[in-house]
């Protein structure tokens, strides 16, 4: 299988609290996507590293890139309910125009 | 939100039966993909098109065909419809790599179908 990897496959953590999913992939890459997906919806997408990058910031979320060890992880700050999700990372293969999706991490943020 | 729709949105089916579900955008992107998402394996692309007329396979394409005959249409279609098929089934578009932005994909509302 071409898929990547997330762990921990599921995360229950309280408010406040920050929460960290990890992300490995195995081929070399353009860029790696994170996205989320609430219950029965759609994915809709956060943030994109490119890979010549190695850590970048949108609002409360942090995404870091180690090409070298074919990972990445995603940090939501301060957690809220509404952070309750599922999220996905995606990787965009060199020279394809596919992506390849992780098998996700399920967060529960309690309030 | 990105305009993409899916239809039907639910569908239940019986073995053997042919099925066909439409993904619609009016964003007029260039890309357009079709995965398929089961419990334990997250999402799994099935087919993607780079243009009209021009497709290519996922990693479980078997049992599945794609045609793209205008940029805003991308049909998926299940020729004999067997209950390993059971499942949701996403559209996502993106637009060019060139432009900024280009590489996100946005995601239709998605079609939850059941063969019997």
């Amino acid at each position: 299988s071409q898929q990547g990897e997330e762990d921990p496959q599921a995360l229950s953590i309280q408010e406040g609290e920050n929460a960290t999913m990890n992300c490995s992939y195995k081929t070399s890459i353009n860029n790696l996507q994170w996205y989320r997906q609430n219950s029965g919806r759609g994915l809709v997408h956060l943030i994109l590293i490119r890979s010549n990058e190695r850590e970048k910031h949108s609002g409360r979320l942090r995404v870091t890139l180690d090409t070298s060890k074919k990972s990445s992880s995603l940090l939501i700050t301060a957690s809220r309910a509404a952070d309750t999700a599922s999220y996905f990372c995606a990787t965009d293969a060199t020279g394809t125009y596919k992506y390849i999706f992780g098998t996700g991490t399920r967060l529960k943020v309690l309030a | 939100d990105a305009g993409i729709t899916q239809s039907p949105r639910h569908k239940v089916t019986e073995t053997g039966t042919p099925v066909t579900l439409r993904c619609h955008q009016t964003e007029n992107h260039r890309y357009m993909y079709w995965y398929r998402q089961d419990p334990g394996h997250g999402l799994r692309l099935i087919h993607y098109s780079y243009g009209v007329k021009d497709t290519d396979k996922g990693e479980v394409s078997d049992g599945y065909s794609v045609s793209r005959s205008k940029t805003e249409d991308f049909l998926l279609t299940l020729e004999s419809a067997t209950s390993s098929q059971t499942s949701v089934y996403f559209c996502a578009i993106s637009g060019d790599r060139g432009i900024a932005g280009g590489e996100t994909q946005y995601f239709g509302p998605g079609t939850r179908l059941l063969v019997l």
